[in-house]
């Protein structure tokens, strides 16, 4: 029954690597999201893709970049990791009805160490 | 800024009470809020949602209050569990600069259920 699929569950990286989180969702939604979490912070939206190839800005993009070659994936990049992007990564996806948004659904989340 | 938050970090409940959990917002054009439930170690999961058209809406065991004047919403939660323990958020649908829609969360709010 999972439907949002996150690849690694624990992710251990050193500070300068290009590190790539994945997600992949079999809902076949046209919107998917790349959200962080932090202690006291919530979560925060850092890019989001609401269509193959298409991908905008969150609140906090600095040091991340993404890839949505097809529908079903959405890729996280860092491409330089610090030791400030050590965090919770959750992936999202949501589909259209009615001209909105609906249907957002999580995957487990990516926990990253960046040392 | 836009910003959607929550007012306490953490609540303690005992078993069998009713828990609210209170959360509020600045947008005053947001129109659909979802309540989502995140048990340790796994992602976001859906509770219940409601639009601006309405007041309140109720789930199993749940209750969702929307109050526009104040720009306040509740999830009240009857008759709580052990499995209610979790951390809540509220989010809310904000527009981003490019005219899509984007979910917005608040800090969460930790419930403990006391047996």
């Amino acid at each position: 029954d999972v439907k949002v699929t996150q690849s690694s569950r624990y992710l251990v990286k050193r500070t300068g690597e290009k590190v790539f989180l994945e997600c992949v969702q079999d809902m076949d939604h046209e919107n998917m999201f790349w959200y962080r979490q932090d202690p006291g912070l919530g979560l925060r939206l850092i890019y989001f893709s609401y269509d193959v190839k298409m991908k905008e800005k969150g609140d906090i993009p600095e040091g991340y970049s993404v890839s949505r070659e097809k529908k079903e994936r959405f890729s996280l990049i860092l491409e330089s990791a610090s030791t400030n992007q050590t965090s919770m990564y959750l992936c999202a996806s949501s589909t259209i009805r009615a001209g909105r948004n609906y249907g957002y659904t999580f995957g487990s989340g990516t926990r990253l160490t960046v040392v | 800024g836009e910003s959607v938050g929550l007012h306490l970090p953490t609540l303690s409940v005992q078993e069998g009470d009713n828990s609210i959990i209170n959360c509020a917002y600045s947008n005053s054009a947001s129109d659909y809020f979802i309540w989502y439930k995140q048990e340790s170690g796994k992602g976001p999961q859906f509770i219940i949602d409601i639009r601006s058209n309405m007041d309140k809406r109720q789930g199993q065991r749940v209750t969702v209050l929307l109050n526009k004047t104040v720009k306040h919403l509740s999830l009240q939660i009857a008759a709580t569990q052990p499995g209610d323990s979790a951390v809540y958020f509220c989010a809310e649908i904000g527009i981003s600069n490019f005219g899509n829609e984007k979910l917005t969360f608040g800090t969460g709010t930790r419930l403990t259920i006391i047996p």
